[in-house]
């Protein structure tokens, strides 16, 4: 199985960068790297996906490894709203393997 | 537009009843995804419908759990005999085609809990 590795938990200072490392040394070629986060008591949101080069979007940037087996979440400037569990995903066939993520915590 | 909607967004049941929870995915979205999560788990896939194909149920736990998925709409998910360990926040995922390059949207989630 396609699987992830994450840290359990994070900090970051409001409005200053965050770096969401990723490990999927087991990933194959035709795995899209997928990330979504999980506000409390809600459903999981999308945040970015890409296959091998860097992906930039309004919400994040997504830069992944030469060899494909890590990848780092990018928040440019981390809000409140920003707190959140953090899944970095791989496509295993049909299913998308979540893990438990990392959890953010944004300090004011 | 409407997102992915799931009810009841609570039940509560006696062990060893039925129930069955309902998603209506995005309107035109082909693929469909079920998922529970156990408290301070992360999730842990159930079933995919993707078009008229045979489904995928790898990931049901028991001969207990089953799902279907009508007029390639709605789906219900329904567990028999329920027990303790059932207790979850159950997911509804769907997704404009069933390729891994698709990203999904999530229900709100129904939480079971089985007394």
């Amino acid at each position: 199985d396609a699987k992830t590795t994450q840290p359990n938990s994070m900090e970051s200072n409001e409005e200053e960068p965050v770096h969401l490392p990723c490990n999927h040394s087991t990933i194959s070629g035709t795995d899209y790297i997928h990330w979504y986060r999980q506000l409390p008591s809600q459903g999981p949101e999308y945040v970015i996906h890409g296959l091998t080069s860097n992906v930039n979007n309004r919400m994040a940037s997504l830069a992944i490894a030469e060899d494909r087996k890590s990848s780092t979440l990018i928040l440019h400037r981390a809000t409140l709203r920003d707190a959140a569990v953090y899944y970095c995903i791989l496509r295993n066939g049909n299913q998308f393997y979540f893990g438990t993520g990392t959890s953010l915590t944004v300090i004011p | 537009g409407a997102g992915v909607s799931q009810s009841p967004s609570n039940k509560v049941t006696e062990k060893g009843k039925d129930v069955e929870l309902r998603c209506d995915p995005i309107s035109g979205h082909t693929a469909l995804y079920w998922y529970r999560q156990s408290l301070g788990q992360g999730l842990e896939f159930l079933i995919y419908f993707q078009g008229n194909s045979a489904p995928d149920k790898s990931g049901l736990p028991s001969d207990r759990f089953s799902a279907e998925r009508t007029g390639g709409s709605v789906s219900t998910l329904t567990i028999q005999r329920t027990q303790q360990e059932d207790s979850a926040v159950y997911l509804c995922a769907s997704s404009l085609q069933g390729h891994h390059s698709y990203e999904q949207y999530f229900g709100p989630g129904t939480r079971l809990t089985v007394t």
